[in-house]
């Protein structure tokens, strides 16, 4: 089993939909939490980060974390054409011993917002 | 704004050759990082670096090196380049001690025939 599983998707929505992308993750250990969009042939921009359990909302993203269930959302309202991409859940520990600062990644989700 | 640069975007390279994949940062960070990026596959750390001259395997390092004998600087290395070498390079550099998150630069597209 996979420490951070994501639906790779592809996920298409019509211009103006709420989407709403998911990641599970297995080691309770994980303290931090962030969400990565990657255009076609560039590398991922952080998107959304979020500190332990809560929600965290930028505009027309809301990200949200239930450590409880081991589980992260980030939600798009009125989704754009520009937001197609595809979206990576990260998380990371705390930076004991040896981590510093390595991310586990999910695979990533295909969005494709048509008009 | 913090600028990791990827010094080739696109490189095609011959099975057998030594190629050198180079990333700076101007952010004055201790970490840095090379990922490979494969369709299915996501992003599979090859190395990482926490601080000049030092330096740890990820998850896939065979067939890699790395140097990093400046802070801002940081290579990967294929001794010798194989066909199943072919993918999406990418650097990234974080702050120790900071929110954890990683910067990434533009990425490079290798190809080995």
């Amino acid at each position: 089993q996979k420490e951070v599983e994501q639906d790779p998707g592809p996920l298409s929505v019509p211009e103006g939909a709420i989407v709403s992308l998911n990641c599970t993750y297995s080691n309770s250990a994980f303290q931090y939490f962030m969400w990565y969009r990657q255009y076609s042939r560039k590398g991922p921009e952080l998107l959304m980060y979020t500190y332990s359990s809560g929600n965290k909302e930028d505009g027309r993203f809301t990200a949200q974390v239930d450590k409880s269930s081991k589980y992260i959302s980030l939600f798009i309202r009125d989704s754009q054409p520009s937001d197609s991409a595809t979206y990576l859940c990260a998380m990371s520990g705390n930076a004991g011993g040896t981590s510093y600062g390595k991310l586990t990644f999910g695979q990533g989700t295909i969005l494709t917002v048509h008009p | 704004d913090v600028k990791v640069t990827q010094s080739s975007r696109y490189l095609v390279k011959r099975t057998g050759e030594k190629v050198f994949l180079e990333c700076v940062q101007d952010m004055d960070h201790e970490n840095m990082f090379w990922y490979r990026q494969d369709p299915g596959l996501g992003l599979r750390l090859i190395y990482f670096s926490y601080d000049v001259k030092m330096k740890e395997k990820g998850d896939i390092p065979e067939g890699y090196s790395v140097s990093r004998e400046k802070k801002e600087r940081f290579s990967l290395i294929l001794e010798s380049a194989s066909t199943n070498q072919t993918s999406m390079y990418l650097c990234a550099s974080s702050f120790t001690g900071g929110g954890r998150w990683q910067y990434f630069g533009p990425g490079t597209r290798l190809t080995v025939t």
